[in-house]
């Protein structure tokens, strides 16, 4: 089956740095796809990785390692706002994505 | 323009009603989505337009009934609805379907409760 794993929660400081982990099993795999959602609101697109090490945007960077099927989002200098759910998606050989139960992160001062 | 917009951004519904829920976006998107998110689960494919011709249909119940009267808008015709139906409805864009392009927009939701 297709399954996507990540962590329900994480807690981190402001100004911190925090890594957020994403496992994946697909029926062929086509890239790896990270947004962000606050509560209430749509996902928003962060990164996308096809091929495997680490794709840096600013405070944000996606890393991934096919032959592993891992991906994690390291965000860096945390800021209050970045509090929201991280979800990560898998597109399989059929480009359907696969999402995961997303990661709920908690930013604290 | 990169947005995607959808009205209404909020609805309540009795299970009688029929309402319908739109989504327009004007970046030249052939592929157009909808997605049905429960509070704290990920998105679930709902159907997926790809040049105006519906492509994927995710064994969605028929109260739900997609249109896509041309490339640039989506609608979703909403009737007889269950109060399990009751959950933020995404419409999302991407360049295409299968061609390595899709990056999904999302529009800001409609947040649909059913009485």
């Amino acid at each position: 089956g297709q399954n996507i794993d990540q962590p329900t929660e994480m807690t981190a400081t402001e100004g911190a740095i925090v890594q957020i982990n994403c496992t994946y099993q697909t029926s062929g795999f086509n890239g790896l796809f990270w947004y962000q959602q606050h509560a209430g609101e749509a996902p928003t697109f962060l990164s996308y990785n096809v091929l495997d090490g680490l794709e840096e945007k600013g405070r944000f960077s996606s890393f991934l390692s096919r032959s592993k099927g891992y991906s994690y989002l390291l965000l860096k200098e945390l800021q209050m706002k970045d509090s929201a759910s991280y979800l990560c998606a898998a597109m399989d050989s059929n480009y359907q994505l696969i999402w995961g139960a997303g990661t709920k992160l908690i930013i604290k001062p | 323009d990169t947005e995607v917009t959808q009205t209404p951004k909020h609805l309540v519904m009795g299970m009688t009603n029929k309402k319908s829920l739109k989504c327009e976006q004007h970046m030249g998107h052939r592929a157009m989505y909808w997605y049905k998110q429960k509070a704290k689960k990920p998105p679930e494919l709902m159907f997926v337009y790809s040049y105006e011709k519906l492509s994927i249909n995710e064994s969605v119940p028929s109260r739900f009934s997609p249109e896509c009267p041309n490339s640039s808008l989506l609608n979703l015709h909403l009737h007889a609805l269950q109060p399990e139906d009751s959950a933020l409805y995404l419409c999302a864009s991407s360049q295409g379907v299968g061609t390595g392009a899709e990056k999904l927009f999302f529009g800001s939701g409609t947040q649909l409760s059913v009485l």
